[in-house]
This record gives C-alpha cells, sequence and structure tokens, in this order.
C-alpha cells in the first residue's frame, strides 16, 4: 500500500513569506506527527494529532507555525512571515495509534530553502 | 523527560567490517527503543526496536540488545555492506505514557568498497 507522501519535495521562498506543507498519512493511521530536521541536528518534534483529540502543540518554535488536519487524514504544516532559520527539511510521520511502542512511518520530507 | 545521546559521526568502515553505534538513554522505566536508519534521499524508516529490557531487536543482520544495567541500546552488524552507508537515529519515548518519541542526532555510517 501506499506510504506517507509529502508535497511538495522542496521549496524555496522568500523571506516574510508564508508556506504550506501537505502531508498524507498512510490509510487508517490515526496519529500524526510533524518533525523538523535542520543540517547536523536530530529531529526536532513540532506537532503531534491523535484522531479528534486535541493537538499536542508543544514543539512548535513560534506563533508563526500552526498545524491543521483536517477530517482526521491530510495535515497541513504552515509557517507564517517565513526566516531563514526555518530552512529545513520537514518530516511528517505516521503511526497506526498512539502507543509508546508504535513503528513510525516517515514520509520523504520537504526541503524548505527560505532565501 | 527521556533523553538518548549517540556517538557522533560520521563513522567510516570498509566493507565486511564490525560495526558498533553506542546509544546510551535516559529514562524514566523501561520505555520501548528504537532504532530508524535515513538512507540517502529518503525517509527515515524503522529499522528495529525493543520493547522491554533485555529484548533483542534484530533486522537485516543489525540487531541491538536492550541493556538496563548500562541503559544502553547499542546497534550492532557483523559485516556492513556500502548499502548500509546511512545515517542512523537511536529513539526512545520523550517522557512517561507518552506517544512522542525523541531521537538521538544521528550517526553517520560510511562504508567502502
Amino acid at each position: 500500500g501506499a506510504g506517507v507522501s509529502q508535497s511538495p519535495s522542496n521549496k524555496v521562498t522568500e523571506k516574510g513569506k508564508d508556506v504550506e506543507l501537505r502531508c498524507d498519512p498512510i490509510s487508517g493511521h490515526t496519529a500524526l506527527y510533524w518533525y523538523r530536521q535542520s543540517l547536523g541536528q536530530g529531529l526536532e518534534f513540532l506537532i503531534y494529532f491523535q484522531g479528534n483529540s486535541a493537538p499536542d502543540k508543544s514543539g512548535l518554535p513560534s506563533d508563526r507555525f500552526s498545524a491543521e488536519r483536517t477530517g482526521g487524514s491530510v495535515s497541513t504544516l504552515t509557517i507564517q512571515r517565513t526566516q531563514q532559520e526555518d530552512s529545513a527539511v520537514y518530516l511528517c510521520a505516521s503511526s497506526l495509534e498512539a502507543a509508546d511502542t508504535d513503528t513510525q512511518y516517515f514520509g520523504p520530507g520537504t526541503r524548505l530553502t527560505v532565501l | 523527560g527521556n533523553s538518548v545521546t549517540q556517538m557522533e559521526g560520521p563513522v567510516t568502515l570498509s566493507e565486511e567490517a564490525f560495526l558498533t553505534i553506542n546509544c546510551t538513554y535516559t529514562a524514566t522505566g523501561y520505555p520501548s527503543l528504537f532504532w530508524y536508519v535515513q538512507y540517502p534521499g529518503e525517509g527515515l524508516q524503522l529499522l528495529l526496536k525493543a520493547t522491554k529490557a533485555d529484548d533483542k531487536g534484530s533486522n537485516k543482520g543489525f540487531e541491538a540488545t536492550y541493556r538496563k544495567e548500562t541503559t544502553s541500546f547499542h546497534l550492532e552488524k557483523g559485516s556492513v555492506q556500502v548499502s548500509d552507508s546511512a545515517v542512523y537515529f537511536c529513539a526512545l519515548p520523550r517522557s512517561g505514557g507518552s506517544y512522542i518519541p525523541t531521537f538521538g542526532r544521528g550517526t553517520s555510517l560510511i562504508v567502502h568498497p
């Protein structure tokens, strides 16, 4: 079956512009996660959705970042007024359910470059 | 919260050499432990996991044993191949009862023919 897909694969934008990144999780997966991977850094957790529960936004670095998940499936991560330090690879992952033993399935990522 | 420390890379080996990538953790209780791998140009994928102390996870010739005495989950492979060149991430839930993993910084492995 299809894995996690993300679009676009690459995005180049100018400082101050808004961007939207999309994630399509694996069908039937109730948990969805966004991470940021900067050069030479590990994965930084951003936000987590589980079913219809309120998302865990504790990892969002500033109020310029927001995300939504419509219908329990597709998710969009929005970055407003982008800054150069936002340049990174944004990874989305989904899992069947929220369990600490659960395997996460990652998408290929969106590489964001802010000029 | 829980945390994980990995050895810094890059680790450079010749084909058929023995591999060890060290991972130690700090955690409340005995959470599940994971190794993920990221091949060039691809997303992360689970390599192996262990869900309780003393378990051994294995996959594709890689092994890691959950050792609570030393709070370690070192990744090993007896004979690496060029195709194993990738970045390896150790991970565990970020706190007791959390479903959100925290990842190490990753260790880059480069295998030469």
